[in-house]
């Protein structure tokens, strides 16, 4: 079965510094992976995605993620931390198993950006 | 584009109540999808519209839900006889079938307290 495991429950960084998220996963064949933010009483913002091709995909935000086969991660990083970067994280795969590819989610990573 | 709108945005109901929820997706968008987001994990497939064709159903979605999409735009996922374990963030999603088109587009949800 597929599945994403985010290992952190919550990332802390200094405002400045650069920013990981981590994410592992777990599929039958290639992997579509995804990022989500979550800010409070909102629903899911688009980040990025690796469907096929570099590595290092960049999204919105300034934030980008890298894609490693042999280690199964998918980590999003940013180089320099905003306060506003404060949220809730997902990583999501697409799931093989069902018919029209529907979103399998990590549990998130809360992300705490102090001044 | 508007986005993905939900509504109500907040719904308190009491145990045994039936409450219906609206998802309005991107207009062009032939995909919808609802999930449910409980304190502290991330969203869970409920189903799936391709159109007005209810393609898939997870194993959650027990027999007191329901979920239209009569004329492929707007859907509705109904609950009958609700239950305090119902207490969930409803969230739909839509997507736009094309090469490369995966990701999904969230609303801000729907959040269910039964009482």
């Amino acid at each position: 079965a597929q599945s994403v495991a985010q290992p952190e429950d919550q990332v802390n960084v200094a405002e400045g510094n650069p920013l990981t998220v981590k994410c592992t996963y777990s599929v039958s064949g290639n992997p579509y992976l995804f990022w989500y933010v979550q800010y409070p009483n909102r629903g899911l913002q688009f980040l990025l995605k690796y469907i096929t091709g570099d590595n290092l995909v960049k999204g919105s935000y300034g934030f980008e993620a890298e894609f490693n086969k042999s280690q199964t991660s998918f980590h999003l990083k940013k180089p320099s931390a905003l306060v506003s970067d404060s949220a809730l994280y997902f990583c999501a795969v697409r799931d093989y198993g069902g018919s029209q590819g529907n979103l399998i989610f990590g549990k998130g990573t809360k992300l705490s950006v102090k001044p | 584009d508007t986005g993905v709108s939900q509504d109500p945005r907040h719904k308190i109901t009491k145990r045994g109540q039936n409450v219906t929820f609206r998802c309005d997706p991107i207009s062009e968008h032939n995909r919808l999808y609802w999930y449910r987001q409980t304190l502290g994990q991330g969203p869970e497939f409920l189903t799936y519209f391709q159109n007005e064709a209810q393609l898939e159903k997870s194993r959650l979605l027990s027999d007191r839900f329901s979920a239209e999409r009569p004329k492929g735009s707007f859907s509705t996922l109904e609950i009958q006889r609700t239950e305090q374990g119902d207490s969930a963030m409803y969230l739909c999603a839509s997507s736009l079938t094309g090469q490369g088109n995966y990701e999904q587009y969230f609303g801000p949800g729907t959040r269910l307290t039964v009482t």
